[in-house]
């Protein structure tokens, strides 16, 4: 298995522009979380779903962020717009349901600069 | 789920044991110790969990005292690949699926 897929791996855009992020998880698995780290705050969960529906959005920081998963395979975390605060690295990770215990699979994650 | 308190930064030699401390005593009944590393640049990696008895698989050991309260990740013969961050958090398996990490352990390896 390829593992968690994100793209793009780097990001730089100008303060006011959308940005959206790409997430394929590991397929079969269940769960998507979208995290976010910065030096400030550290590895902060924002959103994640369960079999594509949002189960908990409550990390997301205001309304400029919005998460969508259509199908199994895929998902994107938009900001609209973009301010330089927001820049960071965001990871995607998955997990199966099924799992007996709470692993899981993250991306390598992609490195957002907003000028 | 329970906080838990980890040194902020360890060194230690090439090929030895490294073995980083981690404090959950507020941990309650059904709460597991779930370890997870981030090495640089890249996203984080579950170690290893356990519950209340000494677990070990090809990464790692994990001992938890008997009271529960507090744990050791052993990584047994510690290499350069092993420098990252560690975390220690402490969750029930099912019903909470939110990882909340900590500031963790920079753990580095000396040669």
């Amino acid at each position: 298995d390829a593992g968690v897929i994100q793209s793009p791996r780097h990001e730089v855009t100008e303060m006011g522009q959308e940005v959206t992020l790409r997430c394929k998880p590991i397929s079969g698995h269940d769960y998507l979380f979208w995290y976010r780290q910065t030096m400030m705050r550290g590895l902060e969960l924002l959103i994640y779903f369960n079999n594509n529906v949002p189960i908990d959005d409550s990390g997301m920081p205001e309304d400029r962020f919005s998460a969508k998963m259509p199908n199994a395979s895929f998902s994107t975390l938009k900001i609209q717009p973009s301010e330089p605060r927001d820049s960071a690295v965001y990871f995607c990770a998955s997990r199966r349901l099924d799992s007996s215990y709470n692993e899981q699979f993250f991306g390598p994650g992609t490195r957002l600069t907003v000028l | 789920d329970a906080k838990t308190t980890q040194p902020p930064s360890m060194d230690c030699a090439e090929g030895r044991a490294a073995n980083l401390p981690c404090n959950h005593s507020t941990i309650s009944g059904n709460e597991y110790v779930y370890w997870y590393r981030q090495i640089h640049s890249q996203g984080p990696q579950y170690i290893i969990h356990g519950l209340k008895n000494n677990e070990t698989n090809e990464m790692a050991s994990l001992i938890i005292t008997e009271d529960r309260k507090s744990s050791t990740l052993i990584l047994p013969h510690a290499t350069l690949r092993d420098t990252a961050v560690y975390y220690c958090i402490a969750l029930p398996n099912f019903g909470n699926e939110k990882l909340t990490f900590g500031t963790g352990t920079r753990l580095t390896i000396i040669p």
